[in-house]
């Protein structure tokens, strides 16, 4: 597709279920980022991969929280046994080469945990 | 470690108004980059600019307008004439040399009034 695309941009969960989010980068783009934005805060850095390695996960708050990414390109973003304080926009960005670039965004998945 | 620090939180104005919003940046690198990003209603995060270290002219874009000092680690930027679509919410961010990852401040909500 043209821009990165997050699926499904919105999600209500029952408190201790899993959750898993999907997102699909810009094509041809090697380095892929998840961001947190909770309620009125900024983008908080979950976790970056280059192709398929993840070479930095020390944004992932818990080890409740994991990502893969297959074949270059789409990723998920699972969350086990899902708490209140998980509720957030979740996004993926991504970009070229993943130096200095500019980031494309994706609009999100609402995550919303009851 | 980096820091960005946007201290105003929310800012309202009516059309047409000038609006500038404020940006402090840490870092201790002397090569680094320095992003602003939109985030309409949508949710979608649109990039506006980037600019390094190293290149401190003022640079203006349309309505809009960027004043980089390293002497006081700023980089404002500024609606002229403002409009309703201008409403939004603006991230400064910075990333060092070589570094995959943005990090950004918390963000501040416009509101222009018509």
């Amino acid at each position: 597709g043209a821009g990165v695309s997050q699926s499904p941009s919105n999600k209500v969960t029952e408190k201790g279920k899993d959750v898993e989010l999907r997102c699909d980068p810009i094509s041809g783009h090697t380095a892929l980022y998840w961001y947190r934005q909770s309620l009125g805060q900024g983008l908080e850095f979950l976790i970056y991969f280059q192709g398929n390695s993840a070479p930095d996960k020390s944004g992932l708050p818990s080890d409740r929280f994991s990502a893969e990414r297959t074949g270059g390109s789409v990723s998920t973003l699972t969350i086990q046994r899902t708490q209140q304080e998980d509720s957030a926009v979740y996004l993926c960005a991504s970009t070229l080469f993943g130096n200095n670039e500019k980031l494309f965004f994706g609009s999100g998945t609402q995550l919303s945990v009851l | 470690a980096q820091k960005v620090t946007q201290a105003q939180t929310e800012i309202s104005v009516v059309e047409k108004e000038d609006v500038t919003l404020d940006c402090v940046y840490e870092t201790r690198d002397t090569t680094y980059y320095l992003f602003w990003y939109k985030q309409p209603p949508s949710g979608e995060l649109v990039f506006l600019i980037r600019r390094n270290s190293f290149d401190e002219q003022n640079e203006i874009s349309g309505r809009y307008s960027w004043n980089f000092q390293k002497s006081t680690s700023s980089f404002n930027f500024t609606i002229t004439a403002s409009q309703v679509v201008d409403s939004a919410v603006y991230f400064c961010a910075l990333s060092d040399r070589g570094d995959y990852k943005l990090s950004f401040g918390a963000g501040t909500t416009v509101t222009v009034r018509a």
